[in-house]
């Protein structure tokens, strides 16, 4: 079982330009979740999907920030236009719709400059 | 406005012994706690979960307590082990809610 896969493992960009995190959840797996990790705020639910439908993106921080999900082995997470305080470590995770826990993927550390 | 606390950012214990971890919650309706587990540069990993209906749940060396009254959870590792150094997080969910909500993560070193 390959886990869930994320990619790239890192990004270093500059102020302005577009950022697209990769996610490839656990074969079999039906909700999909992006998280991100700062300092600051933690760990922090952005979106989640259920069966490919995004059920609830009131994490997501702004208009900049959009998800896909455009079939079930397969999420983006796009930031337009990137801003330095993007900055942090952006985590996927998959689940069983039915059950309770999330696997996570090993993250994304994103730099914008 | 934080529902999942995690007040002690960090905690260092010498190899044998216990291992406390502690997290306070606010929203009352959370019925499910679990914990996780992270190493650097790696994602956070399922260690143990307990439902509201129960206020224990053991698992080998993890043993996780519930006291709602007090609204109040804690992990307890026994005996501690320098592989156990890592952060901890706790998350919480309520009835048929997907998301989870975690704390902010408390650093737990293990000493040799």
């Amino acid at each position: 079982d390959a886990g869930v896969i994320q990619s790239p493992r890192h990004e270093v960009t500059e102020m302005g330009q577009e950022v697209t995190l990769r996610c490839k959840p656990i074969s079999g797996h039906n909700s999909l979740f992006w998280y991100r990790q700062t300092m600051m705020r933690g760990l922090e639910l952005l979106i989640y999907f259920n069966n490919n439908v995004p059920i609830d993106d009131s994490g997501m921080p702004e208009d900049r920030f959009s998800a896909k999900m455009p079939n079930a082995s397969f999420s983006t997470l796009k930031i337009q236009p990137s801003e330095p305080r993007d900055s942090a470590v952006y985590f996927c995770a998959s689940s069983l719709l039915v059950a309770e826990t999330q696997y996570f993927g090993p993250g994304t550390r994103l730099l914008v400059l | 406005d934080q529902q999942v606390k995690q007040n002690s950012p960090s905690l260092s214990v010498q190899e044998g012994r216990i291992s406390i971890l502690n997290c306070d919650y606010t929203n009352s309706m959370f019925d499910y706690f679990l914990w996780y587990k992270k190493y650097p540069a790696e994602g956070p990993t399922f260690l143990i979960s307990i439902s509201s209906i129960k206020d224990k749940n053991e698992d080998g060396r993890f043993t996780v307590f519930l006291n709602k009254s007090a609204k109040h959870l804690s992990l307890h590792i026994v005996p501690s082990q320098p592989g156990d150094s890592a952060v901890y997080f706790c998350a919480a969910r309520s009835g048929s809610a997907r998301q989870l909500t975690f704390g902010s993560g408390t650093q737990l070193t293990v000493l040799p």
